[in-house]
């Protein structure tokens, strides 16, 4: 099955650590993107990456870092400088071309720290 | 990215055309309108998007006003499974794709 795939679907975690989320697609597209969602609430953007060894900050970076050393891969560590780093996770990738820009999101992973 | 407005929450029975309203009045003449979903603790889905002209695919089906300030998402024959969150977003194919997610409007089928 071609798509994107995060895990685990579920993460506990006690204050203070550092804690990395996995996203994966065999999409072969050049471009990822990570968000947070909040209850009730729209996705921010965290960071995105339009290329393998590139990545740029998202509205609301602080606190989490990124890499990008396979186009397949785009794994997100939340660091324990995150204030407030429990909710729900979604990792995209994105297909472009003529007269499309669409995103594929990942089922997400819900972070609680404790 | 221009700034989208929708309803909070609408509701909708079973069987019936859902109607999701859109104002993105400052839109911008390269800028595409999409559509997505998420259903409840799931990542969102991708719909449909247009330019200027109405657009339908096996989902829905998008109607984009003339002067582009707001558009119109059609669910046809909505069932209970269409209850989600429904996002509109307006960008350009030229930003890198960072989307704007605002709230959305929740759509609640109704038996």
């Amino acid at each position: 099955d071609g798509g994107i795939t995060q895990s685990p679907k579920y993460l506990f975690r006690k204050e203070g650590q550092n804690v990395t989320l996995s996203c994966e697609q065999n999409l072969n597209h050049d471009a990822m993107y990570w968000y947070r969602q909040d209850p009730g609430q729209g996705l921010r953007l965290i960071y995105y990456s339009q290329i393998v060894n590139d990545f740029q900050k998202g509205d609301i970076a602080e606190g989490y870092s990124v890499s990008r050393e396979k186009k397949e891969s785009f794994p997100l560590t939340v660091t324990s400088a995150q204030k407030n780093p429990t909710a729900f996770y979604l990792c995209a990738s994105r297909s472009s071309g003529a007269g499309t820009d669409t995103q594929y999101f990942g089922p997400g992973t819900r972070l609680t720290v404790l | 990215d221009a700034k989208t407005t929708q309803p909070t929450s609408m509701d909708c029975a079973e069987g019936r055309a859902a109607n999701l309203p859109c104002n993105h009045s400052t839109i911008s003449g390269n800028e595409y309108v999409y559509w997505y979903r998420q259903i409840h603790s799931q990542g969102p889905q991708y719909i449909i998007h247009g330019l200027k002209n109405n657009e339908t695919n096996e989902m829905a089906s998008l109607i984009i006003t003339e002067d582009r300030k707001s558009s119109t998402l059609i669910l046809p024959h909505a069932t209970l499974r269409d209850t989600a969150v429904y996002y509109c977003i307006v960008r350009a194919n030229t930003n890198a794709g960072k989307s704007t997610f605002g709230d959305g409007t929740t759509l609640t089928v109704k038996p």
